[in-house]
């Protein structure tokens, strides 16, 4: 059983530049999160996807930032012209909902952005 | 709103004795309560769940976690500490504002240093 993947690992780039950042979680998990965590918090949440649905997306979520999951399988979190503020650890993590309670949420290794 | 809290920056404790780290929630509702560990650059691992039955919930690692209701306390316990224990903890509960959403509120965390 693969665990969720993403890459790159690490991404340096200019402020101003676009990034792009894969997520491929495990097989036959319905739901993929997308969270930020920054130096010495926990993970926010930022955006989530049942199959190829975004259903909900945090107000931390702005204009600059789009995730898509276009066959319900892998998705993309792209940020448009970065900032320094935006230099975190983006995690991904997938789950399979099911009606007895809660899904667990399994997340990937995370993508370090450090912006320039 | 829902929130965890983890009074803790840091716990030491000698190899081979127990170990507790605290995690209070306030929620509305019945609350979902999570515990997750985190190593030096990497994603966050799932070691347990509580949803509802038994206060004590059993997870990986020989990791449990009590659940109190009075004192809306979910606190990580295990009985002999490990050196490679030494990781970062966070504890999170679910959002239930927006519905079926799922997604998860963290704690800042508490790093675990568990000396030889």
């Amino acid at each position: 059983d693969t665990g969720v993947s993403q890459n790159p690992r690490h991404k340096i780039t200019k402020r101003g530049q676009n990034v792009t950042f894969r997520c491929d979680p495990i097989s036959e998990h319905n739901r993929l999160y997308w969270y930020r965590q920054t130096l010495g918090q926990g993970p926010e949440f930022l955006t989530y996807f049942q199959n190829e649905a975004q259903l909900e997306k945090s107000r931390l979520l702005s204009d600059r930032f789009s995730a898509e999951r276009p066959k319900g399988s892998f998705s993309t979190l792209e940020i448009q012209r970065t900032e320094q503020g935006d230099s975190a650890m983006y995690l991904c993590a997938s789950s399979l909902v099911w009606t007895g309670g809660p899904d667990t949420q399994y997340f990937g290794p995370g993508t370090r952005l450090t912006v320039l | 709103a829902q929130s965890v809290a983890q009074p803790e920056d840091q716990v030491n404790v000698a190899e081979g004795n127990p170990l507790t780290v605290k995690c209070t929630y306030s929620v509305s509702g019945n609350p979902y309560l999570f515990w997750y560990v985190q190593y030096p650059n990497r994603g966050l691992q799932f070691l347990l769940k509580y949803i509802t039955g038994d206060n004590l919930v059993k997870g990986s690692y020989g990791f449990e976690a009590e659940f109190n209701k009075s004192q809306t306390s979910f606190h990580l316990k295990k009985p002999s500490a490990l050196v490679s224990d030494s990781a970062l903890y966070f504890c999170a509960v679910r959002d239930l504002v927006g519905g079926a959403t799922n997604k998860l509120i963290f704690g800042t965390g508490t790093l675990l240093a568990v000396q030889p």
